[in-house]
Parts: structure tokens; C-alpha cells; sequence
């Protein structure tokens, strides 16, 4: 069975910094495409960033360019998201989600989110 | 970025009514374009992949279609479940994107 469990959400202040972590399991984790999709409160679903299986290609929306990095340790079994120079507008849930296949970027699998609140 | 464009925002049926759902992509994304149900407070949920084809467990009630700029969502009979808000996205081209989302409400 396949599950996301991601970590690491809470409470900061506008300019502060914070790391989301995906631990995934039930499946071979390097082979598959990992992407990290946000949720504002009581909107629709923006896709935010994807790495692919190796770690090498990575591709993010223009609102978080330059601001989030996206990485993944297949040692760890591990998907992260280093957020930077946090907005008010960050602010939602996070979710983790299996990419299906490279090059047909659609998410099969999908954690339970982790809320990022970015209030003073 | 191509846009997606999701009518109506709100259907209104009943239990045991078809519902369609429409997704109208700014420009061309192929087949590659996906379906997702997101009930409250729970993570959305893969329903159709590659326009038309059905994610594992899902039922056969569900069905999608179209290519290009065009697609539809069919729920051929509502049940009480079903009731949720539906959501597309296309992963032909980058920046991935999602519509707007129609929600599928209890007339």
C-alpha cells in the first residue's frame, strides 16, 4: 500500500524559513517522479514544484521560484521542500504526491498534507 | 501557462442523476490531462488518467473524454458519496496547472 506522510508545517513569520519532509513507502521511491502541491485555505489545488526520480530535474511555479527548493534523498527514502523568504500567500496545506509516470505529470498518490501558516 | 477552465462551478443533482462535468484547456495539452475528487477535510483523490483512463479502484460510474483543448467528467448515476468537488490538470506542459474545480452538490 502506498503512503505520503509529510512533516514539518507550522506557524512563521513573513520572511522566515521552513523545511517540509515526505516520507513515502509502498513503492520503489528513486523510480517515480515526486512533486509538492499547495492547498490555501478554502481554494483550489496549485501545483508547486516536481523533482524527478534522480534528483536532477526539478521544476517549480513562478510564484515560489527562486524562493523554494525542492530535493529528494533516495538513500532516505526522503522528499523535501525547503521554503525561503516565506509570504502570507504561502500559506495553506502541502501535499506530497506521486507523479504516475515522467512525462505524463499527473499525481496517483497523494500524502494528507502538512499546514504552513505565515502570519506575524 | 496554460489555463484550465472548469463549468459550471457548481452542479446541482440529485442522487441517481448523470452528472458532466467540463475542463476547456487554453491551448492544447494532448491527452494529458487528469481528474481528481476532493471531498472536505480529505486529500484529493486520482479518478481518470491520460483523459480516459480510470485509476485503480475506481468505479466503473466514472468515466472521462476528450482530447486537445476539450474534456469531459461523466458520473453516469450519483451516489450520496459523490458529492465532492472535481478538479483537472493537465501535465503536458510546464507549469503543471489545475482548474478551478466544479462542485458537485445535493439538489
Amino acid at each position: 500500500e502506498v503512503q505520503l506522510l509529510e512533516s514539518g508545517g507550522g506557524l512563521v513569520q513573513p520572511g522566515e524559513s521552513l523545511r517540509l519532509s515526505c516520507a513515502p513507502s509502498g513503492f520503489t521511491f528513486r523510480n517515480y517522479a515526486m512533486a509538492w502541491v499547495r492547498q490555501a485555505p478554502g481554494k483550489g489545488l496549485e501545483w508547486v514544484s516536481t523533482i524527478g526520480g534522480d534528483g536532477v530535474a526539478t521544476h517549480y511555479a513562478d510564484s515560489v521560484k527562486g524562493r523554494f527548493t525542492i530535493a529528494r534523498d533516495n538513500s532516505k527514502n526522503t522528499l523535501y521542500l525547503q521554503m525561503n523568504s516565506l509570504r502570507a500567500e504561502d500559506t495553506a496545506v502541502y501535499y506530497c504526491a506521486k507523479v504516475r509516470a515522467w512525462g505524463s505529470d499527473q499525481f496517483d498518490y497523494w500524502g494528507q498534507g502538512t499546514l504552513v501558516i505565515v502570519s506575524s | 501557462e496554460i489555463v484550465l477552465t472548469q463549468s459550471p462551478v457548481i452542479l446541482s443533482l440529485s442522487p441517481g442523476e448523470r452528472a458532466t462535468l467540463s475542463c476547456r484547456a487554453s491551448q492544447s495539452v494532448g491527452s494529458n490531462l487528469a481528474w481528481y475528487e476532493q471531498k472536505p477535510g480529505q486529500t484529493p483523490r486520482l479518478l481518470i488518467y491520460d483523459a480516459s483512463n480510470r485509476a485503480t479502484g475506481i468505479p466503473a460510474r466514472f468515466s472521462g473524454s476528450g482530447s486537445g483543448t476539450d474534456f469531459t467528467l461523466t458520473i453516469s448515476s450519483l451516489e450520496p458519496e459523490d458529492f465532492a468537488v472535481y478538479y483537472c490538470q493537465q501535465g503536458s506542459t510546464w507549469p503543471l496547472t489545475f482548474g478551478g474545480g466544479t462542485k458537485v452538490e445535493i439538489k
